[in-house]
């Protein structure tokens, strides 16, 4: 079965600082990763995906993200975070074994970036 | 990428009673699905909105509860019948596989808020 772990439900940066926001997960075989945001009263926003190929993936807003398969991790990473970062974040995973897989997303993780 | 509207945005309803949320795709896409999410929490997926045939439900979700239409490759309908105030959320539609877009790439819609009094 598929699972996504969110250890963390809030992250605290100071602006100008790195973030991270920690992704785990678990699934049978070759997974896709992906990070989603969510703004208040906003739909949710493709940031960013790994499906094949480098390890560090760049996405939206100046977001990555390493996927570290001996970890089974897919952290989501800013070198310096912006007020404006302050959002709802989910991490995702679908298993690429099966073309009727389903999605299946992480508790959240709250980032409050501070001026 | 698809574009993904739904209808109506938010509602307010009486226990008891019933309400269709309708999403439109501006393209046909392979698969669609229906989230459910409360404020601040994740995204409970509902099921797999299947044309031509009966909806895929997950545990906790049953037909009689929330039925399902899709009568075509860009429009579904779910009904959240006999709300009670647990039923208050927010209703996502979500797609798979567009046409010519790779079959990974999921979308989502803006979704429908809730209330039920």
């Amino acid at each position: 079965a598929q699972s996504v772990a969110q250890p963390e439900d809030q992250v605290n940066v100071a602006e100008g600082n790195p973030l991270t926001v920690k992704c785990t997960y678990s699934v049978s075989g070759n997974p896709y990763l992906f990070w989603y945001v969510q703004y208040p009263n906003r739909g949710l926003q493709f940031l960013l995906k790994y499906i094949t190929g480098d390890n560090l993936v760049k996405g939206s807003y100046g977001f990555e993200a390493e996927f570290n398969k001996s970890q089974t991790s897919f952290h989501l990473k800013k070198p310096s975070a912006l007020v404006s970062d302050s959002a709802l974040y989910f991490c995702a995973v679908r298993d690429r074994g099966s073309s009727a897989s389903k999605i299946i997303f992480g508790s959240g993780t709250r980032l409050s970036i501070r001026p | 990428s698809a574009v993904i509207s739904q209808k109506p945005s938010r509602d307010i309803c009486q226990r008891g009673t019933s309400l269709t949320i309708q999403c439109q795709v501006d393209s046909q896409v392979t698969m669609m699905f229906w989230y459910r999410q409360q404020p601040g929490q994740s995204l409970t997926l509902i099921a797999t909105a299947n044309q031509g045939s009966e909806a895929t439900y997950e545990s906790g979700f049953v037909i009689d509860k929330f039925p399902i239409s899709r009568p075509n490759l860009t429009f579904s309908t779910l009904t959240v019948s006999n709300m009670s105030p647990e039923d208050s959320s927010i209703y996502l539609c979500s797609v798979v596989g567009t046409s010519g877009g790779p079959a990974y790439e999921q979308y989502f819609g803006p979704g429908t808020r809730l209330t039920v009094t």
